[in-house]
């Protein structure tokens, strides 16, 4: 069965101050490794997408990387405002079973001024 | 934005009711997915629906149906309420059936009671 695990559930921040949050994920047939962030109350916000081991993406603050078993969003200096719950989901299946997400419960992170 | 609205924003209603959810997918997408966050289970895909039809099925349980429209809208429709259906339900929408990025609504907040 896919599973999809991120670590640590929460992570509290000074302003500046770097580090990564990590996916580990075992599933067959990966398809992709999505990140989105999600503020109190709202949906899922659209980060990046990464398809092979080996791949980055970035965005301002955040890198994304891809490994065989594991995926690492990396927050360069961050502000109070990247406060958010980071959401790891993986897209295996096919065009018959469909190719719905599977989430990890996400990592909280606060960042304080 | 994501250009996928919700309605409605929050729902409260009692054990045994029924209720709706309604979606409305991004213009020229033609898949919905639903999902139902809860604060122990995290995003848990229920099902998706391709122009009018259904694709793929998840974790949802036999009380709960969903349908898509002609204009390509969908509802989502939860009867026989229990107090543990109480989350928020996402929809989420893809041009079509193959594994591209899928795009969240606002979400529907239901508390049973």
């Amino acid at each position: 069965e896919d599973q999809v695990t991120q670590s640590p559930e929460a992570l509290r921040l000074q302003e500046g101050e770097s580090s990564s949050l990590n996916c580990s994920y075992t599933v067959s047939g990966l398809r992709g490794l999505f990140w989105y962030r999600q503020d109190p109350g709202k949906g899922p916000e659209f980060l990046f997408t990464l398809y092979s081991a080996g791949e980055e993406k970035e965005k301002e603050r955040l890198k994304a990387t891809l490994t065989k078993k594991e995926s690492f969003l990396h927050i360069t200096a961050p502000k109070p405002e990247d406060s958010a719950t980071y959401l790891c989901a993986v897209q295996a299946g096919d065009s018959n079973s469909g190719y719905a997400l599977n989430f990890g419960k996400g990592t909280s992170l606060l960042v304080t001024p | 934005d994501s250009g996928v609205t919700q309605t409605p924003k929050h729902l409260i209603t009692a054990t045994g009711q029924r209720v709706t959810l309604r979606c409305s997918p991004r213009s020229g997408d033609l898949s919905v997915y639903w999902y139902q966050q809860s604060l122990d289970q995290g995003l848990q895909f229920l099902i998706q629906y391709y122009n009018g039809e259904e694709r793929a099925k998840g974790n949802i349980l036999e009380r709960f149906s969903a349908q898509q429209f002609p204009d390509l809208h969908s509802e989502l429709n939860l009867s026989s309420l229990e107090l543990g259906d109480s989350a928020l339900y996402f929809c989420a929408s893809t041009p079509g059936t193959h594994q591209e990025t899928q795009y969240f609504g606002p979400g529907t907040r239901l508390l049973v009671l």
